[in-house]
């Protein structure tokens, strides 16, 4: 698969739990941040994003926070379900910029 | 509406050969965007167009890569010639409008291309 090689770090998570993803990013100019969410041969799906003027923003069943004193980003899954197993990478508009920096990205596995 | 679309999906391809990866952008989208994920790396940009015209170029690895975006609408992506590190998942992303430097906007993005070079 796509990972191979790519030693991704895994979530385990009962169904119905909750789930936190965590990502530290590195830009302390970077604006503007999102978590995609990746299924085996598939392309990055947007999930939710946020802006720096921002520390929290909600979505359907997906809440992301973001603490510029550390520099992390976190996005949390409510009720957890299988069809949200996949890979899911943070990306910074590195600098400010248009161009996106993604993270290693976290291996989320749901467990019924 | 349609999202991003790539072609072709997969492409094997010996080393020393050229393969041309096409995007095309959602309908209206201005900005065109290329990446690549290589086996066991992180998903790194490649260049950004705006129309036609390219606005950063600054993740290009080498002269061996080409991208064009004439007429402002589909993209290619040559590699000519590639070699075994060219292998990997090449996605194209797209967003709407003109990019200010108080707006960033969502970067949608299509399925990608797995280019495998042997």
């Amino acid at each position: 698969g796509e990972s191979v090689g790519l030693h991704l770090p895994t979530l385990s998570v009962q169904e119905g739990d909750n789930s936190i993803i965590n990502c530290a990013y590195s830009n302390s100019a970077s604006d503007y941040f999102i978590w995609y969410k990746q299924e085996s041969g598939k392309g990055p799906q947007f999930i939710i994003d946020i802006r720096s003027n921002m520390d929290k923003r909600q979505g359907q069943r997906v809440t992301v926070l973001l603490n510029k004193t550390v520099k992390h980003l976190s996005l949390q899954i409510a009720a957890t379900q299988p069809g949200d197993s996949a890979v899911y990478f943070c990306a910074e508009n590195e600098g400010g910029g248009n161009k996106l920096t993604f993270g290693t990205g976290t291996q989320l596995k749901v467990e019924l | 509406e349609a999202g991003v679309t790539q072609f072709p999906s997969h492409s094997v391809i010996e080393k020393g050969q050229t393969v041309t990866l096409r995007c095309d952008p959602i309908s209206g989208h201005d900005n065109l965007y290329w990446y690549r994920r290589v086996m066991g790396k992180e998903i790194k940009f490649l260049l950004h167009f705006v129309k036609e015209s390219k606005q950063d170029e600054s993740g290009m690895p080498n002269n061996r890569f080409l991208a064009e975006r004439t007429g402002g609408t589909y993209s290619t992506l040559k590699v000519q010639p590639a070699e075994l590190e060219d292998s990997g998942v090449y996605f194209c992303a797209s967003s709407q409008g003109i990019i200010t430097s108080a707006v960033q906007e969502t970067q949608y993005f299509g399925p990608g291309t797995r280019l495998l070079v042997l």
